[in-house]
């Protein structure tokens, strides 16, 4: 069964680094989006993109954080400069027929 | 504004004990769609259900079932003779537009099955 895969699934950085989380959504959806899970709370909307844009974002989702369809396989999640509560699980997901597929989420550590 | 609440923060139970996770949701959109998800300690989010404001049919997938009432805006979630494999934190999560899943979640209920 088709699936999304991230990778990595753990990242360590040092604050004020850049990350890229990368991801591999299904092949035929057409909605891609980011969530976060701060431990120990709930998954939180980051952004949805959908025809090599972004389609929405939330507040969390600041000029920090940008998303990327580079080779129309990959998409990814970049943080440019990192900060101590940007530690926290992020989840790709997929969308077709409103059924929102995750993946297996990448640990970020921010130290 | 979407809000899910999910009262029950933690619930434990013996093995095959039934359980139900309650979930009560606020929008003021008429179409809307509702989601349940389970997180097993390894972390990923799994897809259980998705659920339309138009389908009213409770639905039964083995020993999951839902139970969709629009009149108290709640989604709860039944599984019958629990196992120890069922232990994991249960999302309940709310989206209103088409296509364009930008979930609300709820804070979760963490269910342990007690063997």
């Amino acid at each position: 069964e088709p699936e999304v895969t991230q990778t990595p699934s753990h990242q360590v950085t040092q604050m004020g680094q850049e990350v890229i989380l990368r991801c591999v959504p299904i092949s035929n959806h057409l909605y891609f989006y980011w969530y976060r899970q701060i431990l120990g709370q709930k998954v939180e909307f980051l952004v949805s993109f959908y025809n090599n844009e972004i389609s929405e974002k939330s507040e969390i989702f600041d000029d920090q954080f940008s998303v990327e369809r580079p080779d129309g396989s990959n998409f990814t999640l970049k943080i440019r400069s990192t900060k101590l509560e940007d530690s926290a699980m992020y989840f790709c997901a997929s969308s077709r027929n409103e059924k929102l597929f995750f993946g297996s989420g990448t640990q970020l550590s921010v130290l | 504004a979407q809000k899910v609440t999910q009262a029950q923060t933690e619930i434990s139970v013996v093995e095959k004990e039934d359980v139900t996770l309650d979930c009560v949701y606020e929008t003021r959109d008429t179409t809307y769609y509702l989601f349940w998800y389970k997180q097993p300690p390894s972390g990923e989010l799994v897809f259980l259900i998705r659920r339309n404001s138009f389908d009213e049919q409770n639905e039964i997938s083995g020993r999951y079932s839902w139970n969709f009432q629009k009149s108290t805006s709640s989604f709860n979630f039944t599984i019958t003779a629990s196992q120890v494999v069922d232990s994991a934190v249960y999302f309940c999560a709310l989206a209103t537009n088409f296509g364009n899943e930008k979930l609300t979640f709820g804070t979760g209920t963490r269910l342990t099955i007690i063997p």
